[in-house]
């Protein structure tokens, strides 16, 4: 199985700077990844896919790159509603696989 | 509109049994692949089955491999999962997702999730 490591497990920042995300996979999957965003007693919600595409109606303040093993999510100018937490998915391989989360947080 | 909507959880003794419904509606059901995903209180989620958009295809986490199944009823639009011999790491928030598209593995839409608790 594709193991999916992201970091840090906790981001303190402060609306209106930028977070920079990163996903690390143990195995190169081309572009297969997607970032989604989970708020507390929601569903995840869909943000980028391919690596880089974002998902209908994401803000352009989310942005996704990289390729192969190491991926980076960036949130620029960080608004109230983007506290959350972040995971990443990988799609290249069956099983499914998901990184433990990164907890974005108001500093 | 796409939606997503779970229903079945609940509380169950070990070893038990319990089946999961998601009613899908918005799109043409038949033409996408669908998935449950399980999150466990206060962790991270995880994959846990999928199943074709014919239903002829189906896979597993290995985590739950021989004792929950999936299916699905195009004629009712909905989606299943049957678990059996329930153990207490199942307990877990249930969701059903939807796969994009054909070899797009990713999620574009989710339910609300549909706890399931596991204890004695």
């Amino acid at each position: 199985d594709i193991v999916m490591t992201q970091s840090p497990a906790t981001l303190s920042v402060s609306p209106g700077e930028r977070a920079t995300l990163s996903c690390r996979a143990s195995q190169d999957i081309t572009s297969n990844l997607a970032w989604y965003q989970q708020k507390p007693g929601q569903a995840p919600r869909l943000l980028i896919y391919g690596a880089t595409s974002r998902a209908t109606g994401i803000p352009a303040r989310f942005s996704g790159s990289g390729s192969g093993t190491e991926f980076t999510l960036t949130i620029n100018s960080l608004q109230s509603e983007d506290f959350a937490v972040f995971y990443c998915e990988q799609y290249n391989s069956w099983p499914l696989t998901f990184g433990g989360g990164t907890k974005v947080e108001i500093k | 509109e796409v939606q997503l909507l779970e229903s079945g959880g609940g509380l169950v003794q070990p070893g038990g049994s319990l089946r999961l419904s998601c009613a899908a509606s918005g799109f043409t059901f038949r033409s996408y692949g669908m998935n449950w995903v399980r999150q466990a209180p206060g962790k991270g989620l995880e994959w846990v089955s999928f199943i074709s958009g014919s239903g002829a295809t189906s896979y597993y986490a290995d985590s739950v491999l021989g004792r929950f199944t999936i299916s699905r009823d195009t004629s009712k639009n909905t989606l299943y999962l049957q678990m059996n011999s329930l153990r207490a790491e199942d307990t877990a928030t249930y969701f059903c997702a939807k796969l994009a598209a054909n070899l797009a593995d990713y999620f574009d839409s989710w339910g609300q999730g549909t706890l399931v608790t596991v204890s004695s």
